[in-house]
């Protein structure tokens, strides 16, 4: 069975930083594109930032890039973001999810239970 | 950038079927992914490539894609049926809807 579990939320103030982690055990770890996806309290859904299976590849949603830093830990079947120059915008439960590739079509079939994230003086 | 456009919310009667849109730029022509998110809990799958179920995922769920709107669709709705409802595609990145709440009166 997949599963996904975050951990490193918490209340930050705005310019500080904060290192989410995600560790997952069920499937091959190595071979999936992870994402971080964010929600904002009463929200929808925005994708964060990706990385490819074997870490070389990342990506970034326009509204993070140049402050959050993806990477993974296939040894340790661990996902990471690190967060820096947060801002009062960034405040959101974090999930990380399980990502699908199938031809052109890239989707989410697992995802962890959140890890809430509040920047705030 | 992409952007995909969902009614704030759709009420339907017990029993009856609801059917939630998703709409965008020739949308039709991507791969259209649903989600299903019940407070307090985290997004669930329940349609992939504009029309496939994962396993788990009742039949009465299924989805169409054509043209500019991409469609959900909940038979026989339940009351455990309530939910915000996400669709999502993918363009240079992950793109999502801003979300339907379904009511089952």
């Amino acid at each position: 069975e997949v599963h996904l579990l975050e951990s490193g939320g918490g209340l930050v103030q705005p310019g500080g930083s904060l290192r989410l982690s995600c560790v997952a055990s069920g499937f091959t770890f190595s071979n999936y594109v992870m994402s971080w996806v964010r929600q904002a309290p009463g929200k929808g859904l925005e994708w964060v930032s990706g990385i490819s299976g074997s870490g070389d590849s990342k990506y970034y949603a326009d509204s993070v890039k140049g402050r959050f830093i993806i990477s993974r830990d296939n040894s340790k079947n661990t996902l990471f973001v690190q967060m820096n120059s947060l801002r009062a915008e960034d405040t959101a439960i974090y999930y990380c999810a399980k990502r699908v590739t199938a031809g052109k079509a890239y989707y989410f079939d697992y995802w962890g239970q959140g890890i809430l994230v509040t920047v705030s003086s | 950038s992409y952007e995909l456009f969902q009614p704030l919310s759709v009420s339907v009667a017990l029993g009856q079927t609801a059917s939630l849109t998703c709409g965008g730029s020739d949308i039709g022509t991507k791969n259209v992914h649903w989600y299903q998110q019940k407070p307090g809990q985290a997004p669930v799958l329940v349609i992939y490539r504009d029309n496939n179920r994962p396993s788990g995922i009742p039949e009465r769920f299924s989805g169409s894609n054509s043209g500019n709107t991409a469609t959900l669709t909940i038979s026989r709705a339940q009351g455990g049926d309530e939910a915000d409802y996400y669709c999502q595609v993918w363009d240079t990145s992950g793109v999502f809807g801003g979300g339907t709440k379904l009511t089952v009166l």
